[in-house]
C-alpha cells in the first residue's frame, strides 16, 4: 500500500534551516513526490517536484531558500534562511496505479 | 498566468447532490490532467478525483467511488466534480488542481482558491 509518512510538526528560529522528511512506503522508494505549503488560512502552493535521484523542478517564484533532496525512501524539504512566512504545513504528495497520496502534513513554526 | 476558479459550493442536505465547477485559464487546458482534492476542517489534504487531459481516463478515492464523478468539457476549459450521496464526512474545501502533465499518474503543480461544500440538515 502507498503511503506517505510525516512528522506531525518541526520548528525552528527566525533565519535558521530546518529538514523536513517524507518517507515512501516499502516498496515504493522510486518513486517522485511533489511538495506543497499551505498558510494559514490559505489554499495550497505547489513547491517542487522531487525525484528518486534528488533532482527537482520548482514552481514559479519559489524561491531559492527551498531545496529538496532525497535518500532511499526518505525526501527531504530544506527551507534555509527561515521567514515568518515559512509558518505554514507543508504537504506531500505522490501517485501510484489509480492513486494519489497525500502526507499527514507537517506544521513548521518560526520560533 | 494559470488561474483556477472553483464555483458550485454551498450547503446541501445530507443524501442531497451538487455539481462542482472549476474554470481555467493561462494555459492549454486539454493538455493537462485534473484534480479534485478536499481539506475537511482542521485536516489535511485529501485527493478525490483525477482525469487525464483527453478525459479518457478517470481514477476516484475509495471514500468516494461510486458517489462522485469527475469529467472534463475541454472546449469549455472547465472541470467538474458530481458529487451524489453526500455525506455529512463530506463537509470540506474542495480544491481544483493542475496536473504536470496530461497523464493521471503526476505531480500537481497549481491550486485554486477552494470553494466549501457544507453537508448538513
Amino acid at each position: 500500500q502507498l503511503v506517505l509518512t510525516q512528522s506531525p510538526s518541526a520548528s525552528a528560529s527566525l533565519g535558521a534551516s530546518v529538514k523536513l522528511t517524507c518517507t515512501l512506503s516499502s516498496g515504493h522508494s522510486n518513486y517522485a513526490i511533489t511538495w506543497h505549503q499551505q498558510q494559514p488560512e490559505k489554499g495550497p502552493r505547489y513547491l517542487m517536484k522531487l525525484n528518486s535521484d534528488g533532482s527537482h523542478s520548482k514552481g514559479d517564484g519559489i524561491p531559492d531558500r527551498f531545496s529538496g533532496s532525497s535518500s532511499g525512501a526518505e525526501r527531504y524539504l530544506i527551507i534555509s534562511s527561515l521567514q515568518s512566512e515559512d509558518e505554514a504545513d507543508y504537504y506531500c504528495q505522490t501517485w501510484g496505479t489509480g492513486i494519489h497520496v497525500f502526507g499527514t502534513g507537517t506544521k513548521v513554526t518560526v520560533l | 498566468e494559470v488561474q483556477l476558479l472553483e464555483s458550485g459550493g454551498g450547503l446541501v442536505q445530507p443524501g442531497g447532490s451538487l455539481r462542482l465547477s472549476c474554470a481555467a485559464s493561462g494555459f492549454t487546458f486539454s493538455s493537462y490532467a485534473m484534480s479534485w482534492v478536499r481539506q475537511a476542517p482542521g485536516k489535511g489534504l485529501e485527493w478525490v478525483s483525477v482525469i487525464s487531459g483527453s478525459g479518457s481516463s478517470t481514477y476516484h478515492a475509495d471514500s468516494v467511488k461510486g458517489r462522485f464523478t469527475i469529467s472534463r468539457d475541454n472546449s469549455k476549459n472547465t472541470l467538474y466534480l458530481q458529487m451524489n450521496s453526500l455525506r455529512a464526512e463530506d463537509t470540506a474545501v474542495f480544491y481544483c488542481a493542475k496536473g504536470h502533465s496530461s497523464g493521471w499518474n503526476d505531480a500537481i503543480d497549481y491550486w485554486g482558491q477552494g470553494t466549501l461544500v457544507t453537508v448538513s440538515s
